[in-house]
């Protein structure tokens, strides 16, 4: 069965300095997608970028950047010049493509920015 | 776009009862999936419909139960509450196809549900 894991439980950023939040997963298809999901106090899940496995290149979102090493099996997210509005729980998934294609999420890390 | 709606947004129920939770899916979406999250946890796939059909099934019993209906809308219903229930469930929508794009799923900001 797919496993995500985030090992970060909390993670702090200072306003403008940039921040990693780790994420492995475990797999053994060959072909899927990943997913990062920001998750504000308002609960709602907000898709912060997306990769697919088969493309080599790391995805990238204005400030928000992927290091993706399938070989390790890992799925790295960057938030570049932090902002305020980045506080908020962010998930790790993976898209599960079998039967009812449901995405397998990660426990999740706080961020904190710092004024 | 109307986005994901969910009702109510936050729910009491005593252990022993029974509970519906209602889901409607975004416009152009004909695919919804419920999740369960606990606090501090991630969360965990429940079942999906898609033209009213169960179209997959995470690890939860058979009192975890569900419909969709016509217009694509959809319900969560929970048989015989434990207090192990008390979760904030969330709805996402998709349409088949797309739910690799920048717009495939599309979350609810969920229901708050306490099992006292």
């Amino acid at each position: 069965a797919q496993t995500v894991t985030q090992s970060q439980p909390e993670m702090s950023v200072q306003e403008a300095e940039t921040v990693t939040l780790s994420c492995t997963y475990d797999t053994s298809e060959s072909d899927y997608y990943l997913f990062w999901y920001k998750q504000p106090p308002s609960r709602q899940m907000i898709l912060v970028i997306r990769q697919e496995a088969y493309k080599q290149q790391n995805a990238t979102e204005n400030r928000f950047s992927v290091n993706f090493q399938k070989a390790a099996k890992s799925f790295s997210l960057k938030i570049s010049d932090s902002q305020l509005g980045d506080a908020a729980m962010y998930f790790c998934a993976y898209r599960y493509m079998e039967y009812g294609n449901k995405l397998v999420f990660g426990a999740g890390t706080i961020l904190r920015v710092k004024s | 776009e109307t986005g994901v709606t969910q009702s109510p947004t936050h729910l009491i129920k005593t252990r022993g009862q029974q509970v519906t939770l209602r889901c409607s899916s975004q416009s152009g979406h004909n695919t919804v999936s419920w999740y369960q999250q606990a606090l501090g946890q991630g969360p965990q796939f429940i079942f999906q419909y898609y033209r009213e059909e169960e179209n997959g099934r995470g690890n939860f019993p058979p009192r975890f139960s569900g419909l969709q209906f016509p217009n694509y809308s959809s319900e969560l219903n929970v048989n015989a509450l434990e207090l192990d229930d008390s979760a904030l469930y969330l709805c996402a929508s998709s349409q088949p196809g797309t739910e690799n794009s920048n717009y495939g799923y599309t979350f609810g900001s969920g229901t708050r549900l306490t099992v006292v």
